[in-house]
């Protein structure tokens, strides 16, 4: 039973270039998260996916971020034109649909990918 | 909105000690809450949770929790630890209402050293 899979797990970019982060859910989980980690802070929430739409991207930067979910194949967080502050280590989550279609209140995380940037 | 506060940054402790881990939160709405620890250079494991029911949550590796809404605490307890539980532990909040996301509010995290 495999669990949330990211890839990759570390990533070098330089600024200017452009990072992708994938995420595979749990099999069976159809909500995925992006949460980011600062070094020496706490996650913090970026983005809520449903296959093929975005339910919250409260948490997400303006610019130059996106992220999707589509119907078929891994989540994907895009950052274009990376600086040095992006460096930081992304996690993804997944969760179940529960009993009204929505998660059951627990969320599980992937080993995350970090991203360095020079 | 809400807000998670871990007051404790780091907490050292000999092995077979007790110990406690602090977490308070605040928020207007009724919370789920979850603990959360991280081993270095991996991802983020659910310790244990509370949903409702007794306050007195049991979880994994022995460690317990205690919800007091009174306090809006959540303590993270363990009565005995061992070398392996060397980590960092997060708090977390969600919002109960929400039928359809379960975004995390986290705490800065409590960085657990075991010593021999």
């Amino acid at each position: 039973n495999a669990g949330v899979m990211q890839n990759p797990r570390h990533l070098v970019r330089r600024r200017g270039q452009e990072a992708r982060l994938r995420c595979s859910p749990m099999k069976g989980h159809s909500h995925v998260y992006w949460y980011r980690q600062l070094p020496e802070e706490g996650l913090k929430f970026m983005v809520y996916l449903q296959k093929e739409n975005i339910i919250d991207e409260s948490g997400m930067p303006k610019e130059r971020f996106s992220a999707e979910f589509p119907k078929e194949g891994p989540s994907i967080l895009r950052i274009q034109q990376v600086v040095r502050g992006d460096s930081a280590a992304y996690f993804c989550a997944s969760s179940p649909a529960g009993l009204a279609g929505g998660p059951t209140g627990e969320l599980f995380f992937g080993e995350g990918s970090r991203l360095t940037v020079l | 909105a809400q807000s998670v506060t871990q007051l404790d940054s780091q907490v050292p402790v000999f092995e077979e000690a007790p110990v406690e881990l602090r977490c308070n939160y605040s928020s207007s709405v009724s919370v789920y809450l979850f603990w959360y620890v991280q081993y270095p250079n991996q991802g983020l494991q659910l310790l244990l949770k509370y949903l409702s029911g007794s306050t007195l949550v049991k979880g994994i590796n022995g460690f317990e929790a205690e919800f007091n809404k009174s306090q809006t605490s959540f303590h993270l307890r363990k009565p005995s630890v061992h070398i392996s539980d060397t980590a960092e532990y997060f708090c977390a909040v969600s919002d109960r209402r929400t039928g359809g996301g379960n975004k995390l509010t986290f705490g800065t995290g409590t960085q657990l050293k075991v010593e021999l």
